[in-house]
């Protein structure tokens, strides 16, 4: 069984600060997805790293694959109120090309004005 | 995401009813994937199917639940005689007709199944 662990759980930090949040696993991954989703809807695709290595930059927020392909990484600079939201790793199994993902707990971010 | 339309949004049943939840894809989307997120968790995988098609099942519990994707119309997440445990939201998910091995989703709003 695949298991992806994402830290920390829960995130506090006031606006302009930086931050990081970490997705861990012991399994390797063909690709790696990173989503938010805030309260009453559903996870929104954010990113998709499959290159061990790979970094991806979407305007403050910059995202990781690690080298084995087991780990990924979410930094976020100069935090604003409206990144505030739950974030959701989720790995695409190899051996099912990706029908089926495995999601971490994800890490609740809040930015407080 | 906005293209995946889950009905209802919220449901409330008695134990012992029947749930029954619908997912309609994305345009030109004709593989659907269900998940549930049980209060302060992650989501879990369920189901996986194409058209009139169970592809994977490995996540669907191996009583009360069924899944299908008929030829026509939208694919469905069936709960025989609910249990307060099936209180969760249940997300489907859509993806191209040949999904790419990123596999990339796309979520649906989710339907919250509140259980009595």
């Amino acid at each position: 069984t695949q298991l992806l662990e994402q830290s920390p759980q829960f995130l506090s930090i006031q606006e302009g600060e930086n931050l990081t949040v970490y997705c861990n696993s012991s399994s390797v991954f063909s690709s790696l997805q990173w989503y938010r989703q805030e309260p009453g809807e559903g996870p929104v695709l954010l990113v998709t790293v499959v290159t061990g290595g790979e970094v991806k930059k979407l305007k403050r927020l910059t995202f990781q694959f690690g080298d084995a392909r087991k780990d990924s990484s979410l930094h976020i600079t100069a935090a604003q109120t409206g990144d505030t939201g739950l974030y959701l790793c989720a790995g695409a199994d190899q051996e099912t090309s990706g029908s089926r993902l495995t999601f971490g707990e994800g890490t609740q971010l809040t930015v407080n004005p | 995401n906005a293209g995946v339309m889950q009905n209802p949004r919220h449901l409330v049943r008695r134990r012992g009813q029947e749930a029954r939840l619908r997912c309609s894809p994305m345009k030109g989307h004709s593989h659907v994937y269900w998940y549930r997120q049980l209060p302060e968790e992650g989501l879990k995988f369920m189901v996986y199917l194409q058209k009139e098609n169970i592809i994977d099942e490995s996540g669907m519990p191996k009583e009360r639940f069924s899944a299908e994707f008929p030829k026509e119309g939208p694919s469905i997440l069936r709960i025989q005689q609910v249990v307060r445990g099936d209180s969760a939201a249940y997300f489907c998910a859509s993806s191209p007709s040949v999904p790419a091995n990123t596999g990339e989703l796309f979520f649906g709003e989710g339907s919250r199944l509140t259980v009595l």
